[in-house]
Formats: structure tokens, C-alpha cells, sequence
């Protein structure tokens, strides 16, 4: 079994200023987790992945997101809030194999104020 | 370039009609998933399938039917719609080998209301 958490629904920072968004999982063995960012009448376009490998994974427009086994933890990071930023964020996980079934978080709504 | 494309973008339906969600994919994809979104709910899967020919439940299945006659489409039947079934429907597709296998590629969505 799986599952996502995703702490805050709603989330408002400055232009400028560090964006993080928070993801927990649950998974019975490793994971491959996701991030995925949903603009305004759009599709889910993939940020980031980590299935295997470096914990610290880089993803596109500067996001990255670190790995933390200990803490069942895949939070997201930006260290500069651009407007152009505020979207909604899902964070997600699947196991490998099979049709690999992914579960997404509840998401995560990003403000980015002038 | 065209990627997973889904028709119609929006629809409204009245109690009791049926319909056709179509997702259509040139990537080749062997995998092809059905998902709707809900306020405040995430993402969850309707139906899948594994290939052209096969189809299988999801998580929320009831009240919907999919067929893959052809690789590249999957499609999504309303036989009697809900006003539950008002959602934002997205189609998904992945490939099954290379360094891009575990991403999902996701459509720009279908809007319905049923009324």
C-alpha cells in the first residue's frame, strides 16, 4: 500500500522569498515519487522524479526536492519565488513494476504575492 | 508535437445522458490511464490499461466504461451520467522501457457538469 500527504493546501510567499512545499509518503517498499505542477486550466506537467540514485533531484524552472528515507519525506524547494511559479503542486508516488499504480497527493495551491 | 490529446474540452450533460470521453495518444505509449480531480481530492484513477486490447478497474470505476480498440486511443463511456460525475477528467499515457518509463504524460483535461 501507499499514500501522499501533502501539509497545506494552500501556501502564499513573496516574490523573491524560498518556496517549500511538503510531502510525506507511506510505502511498503522504495518508492518512486513525483512531483507534478498544474497550471490554471492545464494538464499535469512532471517537475521532478526520483526513482534510484542521487536524493537530491533537480527538476525544471529551478525546483528541486530532496529524498529523506528516514523521514518519509519528498519536499519540494525553490530557492527564488517567481510569479510565474503560482500553480498548483501534486506530489506523488507509485511502486516500480506492474501498471504501476500512482497515488497523488491532495495538492498543494502555491501564491506568489508581488 | 501533439502529446495526449483529449476531446471534448468541455461538456455539460444532463441526468441520464450518456457520452464519450476520447484520449488519443502519438507516443506510442503502451500504457494509458483515466483519472478525474475533485476539489480538495487529488487525483484518482477510473480505469487503465496495460495495452491495446485490455482494460482494467481503477480505484472509482463505478459508473464508467473504457475501451482500447486501437494503441493509440483510450476511451471513456458514460452510459447513464451522475451529478457526481461532475469533474475534471484527465487521460494519461506512459511507455513501459527507457529512461522515461516511469512518467505519466497527461492531456489538458475534460471539464463536465452534469446537471
Amino acid at each position: 500500500a501507499q499514500s501522499v500527504t501533502q501539509l497545506g493546501s494552500h501556501v502564499s510567499v513573496s516574490e523573491g522569498a524560498l518556496v517549500l512545499l511538503r510531502c510525506n509518503y507511506s510505502s511498503s517498499v522504495p518508492p518512486y515519487l513525483f512531483w507534478y505542477v498544474q497550471y490554471p486550466n492545464q494538464g499535469l506537467q512532471l517537475l521532478l522524479k526520483y526513482t534510484t540514485g542521487a536524493t537530491l533531484v533537480k527538476g525544471i524552472n529551478g525546483f528541486e526536492a530532496e529524498f529523506k528515507k528516514s523521514e518519509t519525506s519528498f519536499h519540494l524547494t525553490k530557492p527564488s519565488a517567481h510569479m510565474s511559479d503560482a500553480a498548483e503542486y501534486f506530489c506523488a508516488v507509485s511502486l516500480s513494476g506492474g501498471y504501476q499504480k500512482v497515488t497523488f497527493g491532495t495538492g498543494t495551491k502555491l501564491q506568489v504575492i508581488p | 508535437n501533439a502529446g495526449v490529446t483529449q476531446t471534448p474540452k468541455f461538456r455539460v450533460l444532463k441526468t441520464g445522458q450518456s457520452m464519450t470521453l476520447l484520449c488519443a495518444q502519438d507516443m506510442n505509449h503502451e500504457y494509458m490511464y483515466w483519472y478525474r480531480q475533485d476539489p480538495g481530492m487529488g487525483l484518482r484513477l477510473i480505469h487503465y490499461s496495460v495495452g491495446e486490447g485490455t482494460t482494467a478497474k481503477g480505484e472509482v470505476p463505478d459508473g464508467y466504461n473504457v475501451s482500447r480498440l486501437k494503441k493509440q486511443n483510450f476511451l471513456l463511456g458514460l452510459e447513464s451520467a451522475a451529478p457526481s460525475q461532475t469533474s475534471v477528467y484527465f487521460c494519461a499515457s506512459r511507455q513501459t522501457s527507457g529512461v522515461a518509463k516511469n512518467i505519466q504524460y497527461f492531456g489538458a483535461g475534460t471539464r463536465l457538469s452534469v446537471l
